[in-house]
């Protein structure tokens, strides 16, 4: 069974950089079938897809591309995001997925989730 | 950026009712669409891709259909654990990925 889990830390100060880990588990990350993916939800809104990681090329949300870095490391099995000079905008609950290579990439394995709080 | 509609914002149903779901999407995605369920305090789970293909693992009474902008997600006979939020989802020609506002199925 496929596990994802992201961690970091909960409160991040205004102007400073989010980084958040994804742990994969009970699959491989090197597999060349799965785009490893970061979105994230605003508390009571929907979702947003920020970008992925796929066979060492990275795809951002337009919006986001000038802040955003998402890094894979194959020999811990993480993957990785850094968010930088954040607002209390980027609050929000941030998910690691898998998307897969079905057309439009949907995602079929996700972690619980993090709740990021931007705040000093 | 391709924007995704979801109608209706929320749907009031009893259990063993039939729910149906609207997504329509600015242009066409093709066949490149999703839905995703989501319970409160869990993270999404994928239930269809490709307009009509059940998730594994996803119950027959879910089923998706339409195509080129219009798409529906149908749920035959509603189980109390199918009321929740459920948003659809595309990326259509290695476009950002996007999702609809959601649909919130509540208990009437």
């Amino acid at each position: 069974q496929v596990r994802l889990q992201e961690t970091g830390p909960g409160l991040v100060k205004p102007s400073q950089t989010l980084s958040l880990t994804c742990t994969v588990s009970g699959g491989s990350i090197n597999s060349y079938d799965f785009w490893w993916t970061w979105l994230r939800q605003p508390p009571g809104e929907g979702l947003q897809w920020l970008g992925y990681f796929y066979r060492s090329t990275t795809t951002y949300y337009p919006s986001l591309r000038s802040r955003l870095t998402i890094s894979l490391d194959a020999s811990k099995s993480q993957f990785s995001l850094n968010l930088t000079s954040v607002t209390a905008a980027d609050t929000a609950v941030y998910y690691c997925a898998r998307a897969t290579s079905h057309g439009g990439n949907p995602m079929d394995y996700w972690g619980q989730g993090i709740l990021v709080t931007v705040s000093s | 950026e391709i924007v995704l509609t979801q109608s209706p914002a929320t749907l009031s149903l009893s259990p063993g009712e039939r729910a149906t779901l609207s997504c329509r999407a600015s242009q066409s995605v093709g066949s490149d669409l999703a839905w995703y369920q989501q319970r409160p305090g869990q993270a999404p789970r994928l239930l269809v891709y490709g307009i009509s293909r059940r998730a594994t693992g996803i119950a027959d009474r879910f089923s998706g259909s339409g195509s080129g902008t219009d798409f529906t997600l149908t749920i035959s006979s509603l189980e109390p654990e199918d009321f929740a939020l459920y948003y659809c989802q595309q990326r259509y020609n290695w476009g950002p990925v996007t999702f609809g506002g959601g649909t919130k199925v509540e208990i009437k």
